[in-house]
């Protein structure tokens, strides 16, 4: 168990809706990063977040926006999901802006 | 940008042997880090063994030890004493020493045969 949790674990939606994903980091940690593992993308950066503040950005998609809030936590909103959104979001935490990163178990997010 | 590579999609093992996994990566800075990952079929993403780029020790951890080769930039995972719960995919992965972003390769799976 890393101590970084994600909720929900599974989510399956139709075309065209909106989700949120939800991180924790690790206790003490306050960076946030968040991955999308397809299987034609491989797993790919999105986004990091810092004490609050977005650090890093990466193939971050227009329809997909994230935040982190005083107490750390962090969501993930995905909105107008196609089907190839499908994919496992991680989160990942780390105590610093940069540092080793530990992920979580992942919310596998099914588009149909 | 940096880049990995894992050129094995899959490989397969006995149980008690030893393998090795490939890894390259193309970058053009001096100071970094590289990792191997491992996704069971669980899917949580576990850290096996890092390296840091400064350093010319090779890593060791347990049964798991890489072979570093800088100059070469490669970065290869050997496992001695396979056993069946090593089964997964392996993902070598980058970041730089001042960067924010880990950069994965494609993954090989592994499978230990009994």
């Amino acid at each position: 168990d890393s101590g970084v949790t994600q909720t929900p674990k599974h989510l399956i939606t139709a075309t065209g809706q909106r989700v949120t994903l939800r991180c924790s980091p690790r206790s003490g940690d306050l960076s946030v990063y968040w991955y999308q593992q397809s299987l034609d993308q491989g797993l790919q950066f999105l986004i990091q977040y810092y004490n609050g503040e977005e650090r890093a950005k990466g193939n971050i998609l227009e329809r997909f926006s994230a935040q982190q809030f005083p107490d750390l936590h962090s969501e993930l909103n995905l909105s107008s999901l196609e089907l190839g959104d499908s994919a496992l979001y991680f989160c990942a935490s780390s105590v610093g802006p940069q540092g080793l990163q530990y992920f979580g178990p992942g919310t596998r997010l099914t588009v149909t | 940008a940096q880049t990995v590579t894992q050129s094995q999609p899959e490989m397969s093992v006995q149980e008690a042997e030893t393998v090795t996994l490939s890894c390259t990566y193309d970058t053009s800075e001096s100071n970094y880090y590289l990792f191997w990952y491992k996704q069971p079929p669980s899917r949580q993403m576990i850290l096996v063994i890092r390296q840091e780029a400064y350093k010319q020790q090779n890593a060791t951890e347990n049964r798991f030890s890489v072979n570093f080769q800088k100059a070469a930039k490669s970065f290869s995972l050997k496992i001695s004493d396979s056993q069946l719960g090593d089964t997964a995919m392996y993902f070598c992965a980058f970041i730089d020493a001042y960067g924010n972003k880990l950069v994965f390769g494609a993954g090989t799976i592994l499978r230990v045969k009994s």
